[in-house]
């Protein structure tokens, strides 16, 4: 069945640092490949997305490019911030059943220290 | 606009004892997800509703878990005879149905807790 990898966290990183966090993918067809992400207390929010091979999502300086060719969609950011720590989820839009649904990777944890 | 609700915020009940999760989807969002969040299985989808269509329940861990969808729009999660391992926080999620790249939309989630 489809199945979402993500690295394992937690990471830990000094503000203005490079921030890469990989996600690899198994699945039928061309999924949809997103990003949520969850801050602390919060619910989980869509952070950005690509539709087919070689989008790029792009959002508050977070990028992922979609990857057929390595069925990956890794999130990078060139310079994070304290404000950046949360957890990310990489998921993708199954078309199993055709319901839409989601399945997530395991999230990793950021934190971002001063 | 008014995002996806869920309430209760947090619920904590008895082992054994039913509790009933509420989600109030973004107006005209026809799709409606549940998922659970929990420690030792992530993310996991529970149920789905799509307009008047049957919903697929195809990820429901047992048949103590239900849930339905009034007029098209609020959704309950129940579980009956709550058992430790159903802590967890539940999400609901809605989404539109044009386009086959359609956002779904996280509520907050309502934490339960069984004690």
């Amino acid at each position: 069945g489809d199945s979402v990898t993500q690295m394992e966290g937690p990471v830990t990183l000094s503000e203005e640092a490079f921030l890469t966090i990989n996600c690899t993918y198994t699945a039928t067809g061309y999924p949809s490949l997103f990003w949520y992400v969850q801050y602390p207390g919060e619910g989980l929010q869509l952070l950005l997305k690509a539709t087919k091979a070689d989008d790029k999502g792009s959002n508050k300086g977070f990028e992922a490019t979609y990857r057929k060719e390595t069925t990956s969609f890794h999130l990078e950011k060139g310079s994070v911030q304290v404000s950046d720590s949360a957890v990310y989820f990489c998921a993708l839009r199954s078309f199993s059943g055709n319901t839409g649904k989601l399945i997530f990777g395991q999230g990793t944890t950021l934190q971002v220290k001063p | 606009g008014a995002g996806v609700s869920q309430s209760p915020s947090n619920k904590v009940t008895e082992k054994g004892k039913d509790v009933e999760l509420r989600c109030d989807p973004i107006s005209g969002h026809t799709a409606l997800y549940w998922y659970r969040q929990s420690l030792g299985q992530g993310l996991e989808f529970l149920i789905y509703f799509q307009g008047n269509s049957a919903p697929d329940k195809s990820g429901l861990p047992s048949d103590r878990f239900s849930a339905e969808r009034t007029g098209g729009s609020v959704s309950t999660l129940t579980i009956q005879r709550t058992q430790q391992e159903d802590s967890a926080v539940y999400l609901c999620a809605s989404r539109t149905r044009a386009g086959s790249t359609d956002t779904q939309y996280f509520g907050p989630g309502t934490r339960l807790t069984v004690l």
